[in-house]
């Protein structure tokens, strides 16, 4: 069956440092794959999608990569802030249903 | 160009009461989702529509769970006879036609059965 696997544990970084979140997948041939950030009590809210073609997207401080050998994404924050922790989620995409299926989410808590 | 709006943001109900979330899309936006977060989970998916049609109800309850996308007016997702178990979050998100594409979120609605 098709399964996302994130790290459930939270990641606790240095402010300024670079953060790195993972995401792995199975059984799934995904044409692309979205991240998105999610606060608490809030909706999630789109930041990056990387087609299987692109190795590595940027925006801003955000970059991604995306391995489909590997069957897996990178998502760095460089020069992380207080302000950037939250819950991330990944969502890799087929061709299939339209719906998106979400990995369980990493909590990045950046300290000052 | 407003986002996407889901009302009420809270809402209470006792057992075997009925529950209605409504949610607004995106201008512009013809594709409705739902999910449910249940607390301490992840986003599950639930149902997908386009106006006047369900088109994938997969992830949706058997029972006492349905939904609508009327030609006028907001989604609704409608869970009669609630009980404690359906208390989580329910997102509504919208997102444009096309093959690649990203999905906009509302708020949420926060169910809880009492």
């Amino acid at each position: 069956s098709q399964k996302i696997e994130q790290n459930s544990e939270a990641l606790n970084i240095q402010e300024g440092k670079t953060a790195t979140l993972t995401c792995n997948y199975t059984n799934y041939s995904p044409a692309y794959l979205q991240w998105y950030r999610q606060d608490p009590g809030r909706g999630p809210v789109f930041l990056l999608l990387i087609r299987e073609n692109e190795k590595e997207k940027r925006k801003e401080r955000l970059k991604v990569t995306f391995d489909t050998t590997l069957k897996q994404s990178l998502f760095h924050i460089t020069a992380s802030q207080p302000a950037d922790s939250a819950t991330y989620l990944c969502a890799p995409k087929d061709t299939g249903r339209r719906a998106l299926t979400f990995g369980s989410g990493t909590r990045l808590q950046v300290q000052p | 160009n407003a986002g996407v709006m889901q009302n009420p943001r809270h809402l209470v109900r006792r057992r075997g009461q009925e529950a209605r979330l409504r949610c607004s899309p995106m201008k512009g936006h013809s594709h409705v989702y739902w999910y449910r977060q249940l607390p301490e989970e992840g986003l599950k998916f639930m149902v997908y529509l386009q106006k006047e049609n369900i088109i994938d109800e997969s992830g949706m309850p058997k029972e006492r769970f349905s939904a609508e996308f009327p030609k006028e007016g907001p989604s609704i997702l409608r869970i009669q006879q609630v009980v404690r178990g359906d208390s989580a979050a329910y997102f509504c998100a919208s997102s444009p036609p096309g093959t690649v594409y990203e999905q906009y979120f509302g708020p949420g609605t926060r169910l809880t059965v009492t």
